[in-house]
C-alpha cells in the first residue's frame, strides 16, 4: 500500500539556522508529491510539488526540495529559518488511479528558537 | 478569485446530534475533497466528488457520514449521531479538474462532540 513516511514528529531549529525536513514515500511508479504546510488554526497552503523534470524544486517562501527517485525521499529545505516558519509540515503523495486523493504523512512541527 | 470557503469554522455539537459541514469550492472547481484530521495525526482522505457524483468515498466511514455535491450549491458533509471521536478538524479542498494536481485547501471546520 501507498504510504509517506516523515520520521521526525517535532523539530526545533534557531533562527537564522538551516532546515531540513525528512519524507519518504512508498509507490510503485514516479510519483506526485506535495509539501504543505499549517499554521496553527490554519488550512493547509501548497509549498512546493514535484511532477516530473528537474528533481530539485523550487517554491514559495524560500523552501526547496529535492526528489531523489534511489532513496524514495522528497526531503524540504531552506537555508535560513525565519521566526515566521514556525508551523506544521506535511509531506503528500497522490494516490494511485486516476482521482487525484492525497494521502499525507503524519507531519513535522517546527518550533524556531530566537 | 476567493479561495475555497468552509462554514461553520468551529461547530459544538452534543452526543447524538448531526452536524453539517459546508464546502464552496474556489470559482470554476468543479472537484471536491473532504479530509479528516484527527488530533496528532496527519490528515486523512475521506472523499472525492464531482458535480451530482460521488467519485471515490472509500475513506468514509461506512456508518452516519454521507456527502454530497449538489449542481448548485456548496459541498456538504454531513455526519449523523456524532459521537466524541467524531472530535476532528474537517477539511475541503478543491480542483479544477480530477487526477493529480494541486488542491486548494479551505481553513477547515474543526467539530467538537461534547
Amino acid at each position: 500500500a501507498q504510504s509517506v513516511t516523515q520520521p521526525d514528529i517535532h523539530i526545533t531549529v534557531s533562527e537564522g539556522a538551516s532546515l531540513e525536513l525528512r519524507c519518504n514515500y512508498s509507490y510503485g511508479a514516479t510519483p506526485y508529491l506535495f509539501w504543505y504546510v499549517q499554521s496553527p488554526g490554519q488550512g493547509l497552503q501548497l509549498l512546493l510539488k514535484y511532477f516530473s523534470g528537474d528533481t530539485l524544486v523550487q517554491g514559495i517562501k524560500g523552501f526547496e526540495a529535492e526528489f531523489k527517485r534511489s532513496q524514495s525521499s522528497f526531503n524540504l529545505r531552506k537555508p535560513s529559518v525565519h521566526w515566521s516558519d514556525a508551523a506544521e509540515y506535511f509531506c503528500a503523495v497522490v494516490s494511485s488511479g486516476n482521482t487525484g486523493k492525497l494521502i499525507f504523512g503524519q507531519g513535522t512541527t517546527l518550533q524556531v528558537k530566537p | 478569485n476567493a479561495g475555497v470557503m468552509q462554514n461553520p469554522r468551529h461547530l459544538v455539537r452534543r452526543r447524538g446530534q448531526e452536524a453539517r459541514l459546508r464546502c464552496s469550492p474556489m470559482k470554476g472547481h468543479s472537484h471536491v475533497y473532504w479530509y479528516r484530521q484527527l488530533p496528532e495525526e496527519g490528515l486523512k482522505f475521506m472523499v472525492y466528488l464531482q458535480k451530482e457524483n460521488i467519485i471515490d468515498e472509500s475513506g468514509m466511514p461506512k456508518e452516519r457520514f454521507s456527502a454530497e455535491f449538489p449542481k448548485e450549491g456548496p459541498s456538504i458533509l454531513r455526519i449523523q449521531q456524532v459521537v466524541r471521536g467524531d472530535s476532528a478538524a474537517y477539511f475541503c479542498a478543491s480542483s479544477p479538474t480530477g487526477g493529480p494536481q494541486e488542491q486548494y485547501f479551505g481553513p477547515g471546520t474543526r467539530l467538537t462532540v461534547t
